[in-house]
């Protein structure tokens, strides 16, 4: 069955420091992966992606995901958080051949001045 | 471009009413997905419409319905409601077809609280 699990419900790290938000899925192939990030009252807004090719990716505001097929991880950092990170992150996967995109639990980062 | 528009952004019913929620998709995408999400549940898949067609559907009872219509807009509808219907709805659009990569682009939601 496809799932993504995301190990954390709740991370706190202080300004500045670097954050790391876990991410395992299990799926029959390498599906589409994603990361989203939702401030309160929002909807989600798209971080990164990855298809194929280059397993290091980038996404906006400053974060990367590194994709590893070994571990069906994809997990989320970013060297230097900010204040304005505070919110949830989610996960997703979908199916190269579908649009049934499935999310993780999610996991809502704190981030301490 | 403008992006994903969900109307009513907040609502509140009583129990036994049913509810019609809008979503009018990004310019030229014609898949619309919709998502309950709760504290408890997360964020849960209900349905996928597709030229009009729904394509997939979540583990919801028949209370949860939808539509799309031929511009793509689309509605989702939830009868006899019940106070765990209290939620945040979110519709999400893709391109769908032969560009299809599976990205979501997400409206800001239609707050539901049924009392």
């Amino acid at each position: 069955a496809q799932s993504v699990t995301q190990p954390d419900i709740h991370i706190t790290v202080s300004e500045g420091a670097s954050l790391e938000l876990r991410c395992n899925y299990s799926y029959g192939a390498t599906p589409y992966l994603f990361w989203y990030v939702q401030s309160p009252g929002q909807g989600l807004q798209l971080l990164l992606k990855y298809f194929s090719g280059d397993t290091l990716v980038q996404g906006i505001k400053g974060f990367e995901a590194e994709f590893k097929r070994s571990q069906s991880s994809f997990n989320l950092r970013k060297p230097s958080v900010h204040w304005s990170d505070a919110a949830e992150y989610f996960c997703a996967v979908v199916g190269r051949n579908n649009n049934d995109m499935r999310f993780g639990a999610g996991t809502r980062l704190t981030v301490k001045p | 471009k403008a992006g994903v528009t969900q109307t009513p952004r907040y609502l509140i019913k009583t129990r036994g009413q049913q509810v019609t929620l809008s979503c009018s998709p990004i310019s030229g995408h014609r898949s619309v997905s919709w998502y309950q999400q709760t504290p408890g549940q997360g964020l849960q898949f209900l349905f996928e419409y597709f030229s009009e067609t729904q394509r997939n559907k979540g583990n919801f009872p028949g209370r949860f319905s939808g539509r799309q219509f031929s511009n793509s807009r689309s509605e989702m509808n939830v009868s006899t409601l019940e106070l765990g219907d209290s939620a945040l709805y979110l519709c999400a659009s893709s391109l769908a077809g032969d560009s299809n990569t599976g990205e979501l682009f997400f409206g800001e939601g239609s707050r539901l609280t049924v009392l």
